[in-house]
């Protein structure tokens, strides 16, 4: 089984403070992502990579920036927190695409911005 | 982009009952994941399924690529199986994983 980590499971930021999630992965995985969850809504996706030293936008990248400093490590970073990204954080790994696309999750990260 | 439509958005059932839920999505899909995310938040994949049909206990999936759907396909329904269950897709031209909008099924006792 895929082990993804995720750290802090939860925090509380305040506004206009910097805020780091971090994720974590050892199983050799080329693929990682992050996405957000708001309160009973589905996940959207904010950045990926699939590669070290490389990031991809996803479809809400605004107010977020990611890091890839080695294949097991993938970061999210709020520079300046706002009100509105309270919200759960999901970091997944996958090996590839097509029969290898397969998603792992980690347990999220709840962040509260306040 | 990928657009991906899940239906019915919520669905009430009676313990016992089968359960259908569907994916639709606008772009031909290289890879197709199903996932349960309990009450609480954690997310556990149900099937990796990008073409053709998988079984697991009472769950079926059934994934018709050139249609551009999938379903998901719970029978003898349990209240344990109450929660929200999500479709991710991803394009053949990106690497991309996009998820549905979701259904969020109760089972009553």
């Amino acid at each position: 089984e895929a082990a993804v980590t995720q750290s802090p499971r939860s925090k509380v930021a305040v506004t206009g403070g910097k805020v780091t999630l971090s994720c974590h992965q050892t199983n050799n995985h080329d693929y990682m992502y992050w996405y957000r969850q708001d309160t009973g809504h589905g996940l959207r996706l904010i950045h990926y990579s699939y590669v070290a030293d490389s990031t991809e936008k996803g479809d809400i990248p605004d107010g977020y920036k990611a890091s890839r400093p080695s294949q097991e490590n993938f970061s999210l970073i709020l520079e300046l927190a706002s009100l509105s990204q309270t919200a759960v954080y999901f970091c997944a790994s996958s090996p590839g695409g097509g029969d290898t696309g397969q998603l792992y999750f980690g347990e999220g990260s709840k962040l509260t911005v306040l | 982009g990928q657009q991906v439509q899940q239906s019915p958005a919520s669905l009430v059932l009676q313990e016992g009952e089968n359960a259908e839920l569907q994916c639709n999505f606008s772009s031909t899909a290289t890879r197709l994941q199903w996932f349960y995310q309990h009450p609480g938040g954690r997310l556990v994949s149900l099937f990796y399924n990008p073409s053709g049909t998988k079984h697991t206990g009472r769950l079926t999936s059934t994934t018709v690529t050139n249609e551009r759907r999938s379903s998901l396909h719970i029978s003898s329904s349990q209240t344990t199986d109450s929660g929200t269950y999500f479709c991710a897709i991803a394009s053949s031209n990106t690497n991309k994983v996009v998820f549905g909008t979701g259904t969020r099924l109760q089972v009553l006792p």
